[in-house]
């Protein structure tokens, strides 16, 4: 099956502007997770959901950025009034949480905030 | 600050000799990850380890979790220029789901 797409692959805006960026999770997957990448460093969680909930979003580094997950399935990730520190790319991954917790990350949404 | 310390940071190697990283982690791994990531793109999942003291491996290359479970090797075997990348290991470590990533060991592999 497919795995998991994230649109779009690449997204350049101006400081003070509003981004939306989409994940599509795998199929069936319950857990849907979103990290941010910088420059040399590992992914750094921002939020995870289980069903249509967001579980925990305890990464979300201020009140700018929103997630959602209204059905279930397809996620959204908002920022608004973007700033330069917002570059970074932004990684999706979904799991299905039995028996194990594996995460299967898609391709990235490359943030570029001008 | 990463939780997870790799190392070593980068390396290089001989098409054909073996290599070995390190993920070590102060706090217990509820469960340990390793993902193989190209530039500009998205994580592979390579393995997952779970128990202290297991091993899986898989072609080339193999991956152990030590008996306290805080510390993971992930070793390549006779590398080729296939195994070149960024590897990062991820953790489990608050056992709610949400890992925690070093900052990654960048392999390049020599013709």
């Amino acid at each position: 099956g497919a795995g998991v797409s994230q649109t779009p692959s690449n997204k350049v805006t101006e400081k003070g502007k509003y981004v939306e960026l989409r994940c599509d999770p795998i199929s069936g997957h319950t857990a849907l997770y979103w990290y941010r990448q910088s420059l040399g460093q590992g992914p750094e969680f921002l939020i995870y959901f289980q069903g249509t909930g967001a579980a925990d979003d305890s990464g979300l580094p201020n009140d700018r950025f929103f997630a959602v997950r209204p059905e279930g399935s397809v996620s959204t990730l908002k920022i608004q009034r973007t700033e330069r520190g917002d570059s970074a790319v932004y990684l999706c991954a979904s799991s299905s949480g039995v028996p194990y917790n594996e995460q299967f990350f898609g391709p990235g949404t490359r943030l570029t905030v001008l | 600050s990463q939780e997870l310390e790799q190392s070593p940071q980068s390396l290089i190697v001989q098409e054909g000799k073996n290599l070995t990283i390190n993920c070590t982690s102060s706090k217990t791994l509820y469960g340990l990850y390793w993902y193989k990531q190209k530039y500009g793109e998205g994580l592979i999942f390579l393995m997952m380890l779970q128990k202290g003291g297991e091993e899986k491996s898989h072609e080339k290359i193999t991956a152990k979790l030590d008996e306290k479970k805080q510390q993971s090797s992930l070793h390549i075997t006779a590398s080729q220029p296939s195994h070149a990348g960024i590897y990062l290991c991820g953790a489990d470590i608050d056992n709610d789901y949400k890992l925690s990533f070093g900052a990654g060991t960048t392999v390049t592999v020599r013709a």
